[in-house]
């Protein structure tokens, strides 16, 4: 079936550093797309969406890249701090939600 | 607050009963899901459910039943649990196709 898949399971950075984390995704009809932050004990929160007819968008801090061509997906994290240590999905957002296995990130002092 | 609430958070319990996982949401939205997460925190959906009709319903065991009394509420029920169960479910819910989806902070399922 379709399946939307990281390159990197885990992800070690420094305090203040830029974070990137990818995502490859492998329904090229997909037309919207998802990343989640989650936290231990907590569920996925959403941190931000792209349609496919963008292939930028930012928010505070992060921004999401969409490159339909390669169905690549990446989120990257600016000064990174360490409330960003979390495990983060991306997600192909059809009528079935499809997550990938996610990437663990952690950040060093 | 507005938010995905599910109850309870923790459930230790043992091979063979049966049990129930409630889930409410007060955003108005019309479909709602549960997930299942394993310990390599891989999230598969197990149902999905649209103003109270199965919409998706993946390759999950007849012993998982979910019930949808409205629109706002999902609870799942577990007959004769087995070891292989352990695992934190989530609900969620979003307004439809194209949205994101809302989660719950999830129940952890430990069988003994």
């Amino acid at each position: 079936g379709e399946s939307v898949g990281l390159h990197l399971p885990t992800l070690s950075v420094q305090e203040g550093d830029n974070s990137i984390i990818n995502c490859a995704y492998s329904n090229s009809a997909s037309d919207y797309f998802i990343w989640y932050k989650q936290e231990s004990g907590k569920g996925p929160q959403f941190i931000i969406d792209i349609r496919s007819n963008m292939d930028k968008r930012q928010g505070q801090r992060v921004t999401v890249l969409l490159n339909k061509t390669v169905k690549h997906l990446s989120l990257q994290i600016a000064a990174t701090q360490p409330g960003d240590s979390a495990v983060y999905f991306c997600a192909e957002a059809g009528q079935n939600f499809v997550f990938g296995p996610g990437t663990r990130l952690s950040v060093l002092p | 607050d507005t938010a995905v609430s599910q109850t309870p958070k923790y459930l230790v319990t043992q091979m063979g009963n049966d049990k129930s996982i409630k889930c409410e949401q007060n955003l108005g939205h019309d479909t709602m899901y549960w997930y299942k997460q394993d310990s390599k925190k891989f999230l598969k959906i197990m149902f999905s459910y649209n103003n109270k009709e199965l919409i998706i319903n993946e390759t999950v065991p007849n012993r998982f039943s979910p019930k949808s009394p409205d629109k706002a509420h999902l609870n799942l029920h577990i007959n004769s649990l087995e070891l292989g169960d352990s695992a934190v479910y989530f609900c969620a819910s979003r307004y439809g196709d194209n949205s994101p989806l809302h989660f719950g902070n999830g129940t952890r399922l430990t069988v003994t």
